[in-house]
Parts: C-alpha cells; structure tokens; sequence
C-alpha cells in the first residue's frame, strides 16, 4: 500500500512569488493535514482538511491557503513568499475526524521550500 | 506553542545500549503519539498510545504514559546504528481539533 507522497521534493522561488505544494493522501483517508518545520522552530501546524472542508488552521497568515481535492489530494499555496517561509512542509493523513479516539497521522516525506 | 517538551535535547550512546528520552505536556490529551525523522525528511510513525493506556510495546521499542504527571517516554532497547535520528513526541489536546502539537525533538546518535 502507497504511502503519503508529496511533490514537488524540493521548491526555490524568490521573495514575492506564490508556491504551490501537492499531496496525495493513503488510499482510505479522508483528512489531510499540513505541518511546517522551520529551522529553530520545530514542527508548527498549518492546516486541516477532511471531506473537502477546512477544519482547523493554525496560527499563520491568510497568505498560506489550500484546498482539498474530491480525490482527498491537497494543495497548499503560500502567497508572497517572504524568507522565513523557508522550510520543511510535511503533509500527513488520517482517517476520518472520529468520535472518541483520535487516530495516527502518518507522513510524507516532505517538500523542502527555500526562498531566496 | 509546543505542548510537548523532549528530554533530553540529545543523546549520544553505544550502540546495544538502551536509549530512553522522555516528554512532558501540558494539556489533556487523546493520545500520544511517538515519530522518527531521519536527516530532515518525513517522520515515521512509531507508536501510539492512549490516553487510558499506560504502557505500549512495539518490537524494541516501549511506551509509557504518565497521565498525572503529563509526561511519557520512549526506550529504545538494543540500539543500532540506523536507530541513529530525531525522535519527536506529538499530543491531541483532548479538546483539539485534530491537530498534533509536536516536541522540539531529541537528537538520538548510535555510535558503533
């Protein structure tokens, strides 16, 4: 069974362009999730998706946004990049939000985004 | 903010040697949730134990969970060399949305 996968490996744009990163999620899970892992700033979380519906976003401008896809595939763009949007994007997925017990996220291998 | 807390930063051991590394949090929690990350790319999940459970084997690695003291920990029995990366504990706040909130990490190096 495939795995998370994302693509592209690795981005380089320059400050103010828009970057676009994909994701494709283990056959079977609805949410997706988005985490940035900056250097000197651990792993942050970005955003999560379930059912094509934004669920829950974390503490980040307006400027990082995605979408679902009906395949459960996902885009995150990030808009005017700025320097420190330099990073490890990690995207992982899950099954469904469910009642009582959460479950594992598991992850891709990450897209590594620098900005010049 | 990071919930989670690893202890220590780092760690440096022979290899066959036991590795343990601990994490402390701060709010109710679902669950816990143990990853690995090699050289930067994407983490691997190791185990997940429950916020009702106390204590989880997983091949060479075991699990405890200390929910009056918000605390958990990782042994790594009988280490190896390719056990040698960064070791992260994630929690669901029992009240979260779904989200993990994710350690700074510790550093574990395998020396042969």
């Amino acid at each position: 069974e495939a795995g998370v996968t994302q693509s592209p490996t690795h981005l380089i744009k320059t400050r103010g362009q828009q970057a676009t990163l994909r994701c494709s999620p283990i056959s079977g899970h609805t949410s997706v999730y988005w985490y940035q892992q900056a250097l000197g700033l651990g792993l942050q979380f970005l955003l999560w998706y379930d059912e094509g519906e934004e669920r829950n976003r974390g503490n980040f401008p307006p400027r990082f946004s995605g979408r679902q896809f009906p395949n459960y595939s996902s885009e995150l763009n990030v808009n005017a990049l700025e320097l420190e949007d330099s990073a490890l994007y990690l995207c992982a997925s899950s099954l469904g939000p469910g009642t009582t017990w959460k479950v594992e996220q598991f992850f891709g291998p990450g897209t590594r985004l620098t900005v010049l | 903010s990071q919930q989670g807390e690893e202890d220590p930063q780092a760690l440096s051991i022979q290899e066959g040697e036991n590795a343990t590394m601990n994490c402390s949090y701060k709010t109710s929690i679902n669950n816990l949730q143990w990853y690995r990350q090699n050289s930067g790319r994407g983490l691997v999940h190791l185990i997940l134990i429950r916020s009702n459970e106390r204590e989880k084997h997983s091949g060479r690695l075991r699990v405890t969970l200390d929910t009056s003291k918000k605390s958990s920990s990782l042994l790594i029995t009988a280490s190896r060399a390719a056990d040698t990366a960064s070791y992260f504990c994630a929690t669901d706040a029992a009240q979260g949305a779904q989200k993990l909130v994710f350690g700074q990490g510790t550093r574990l190096t395998i020396n042969p």
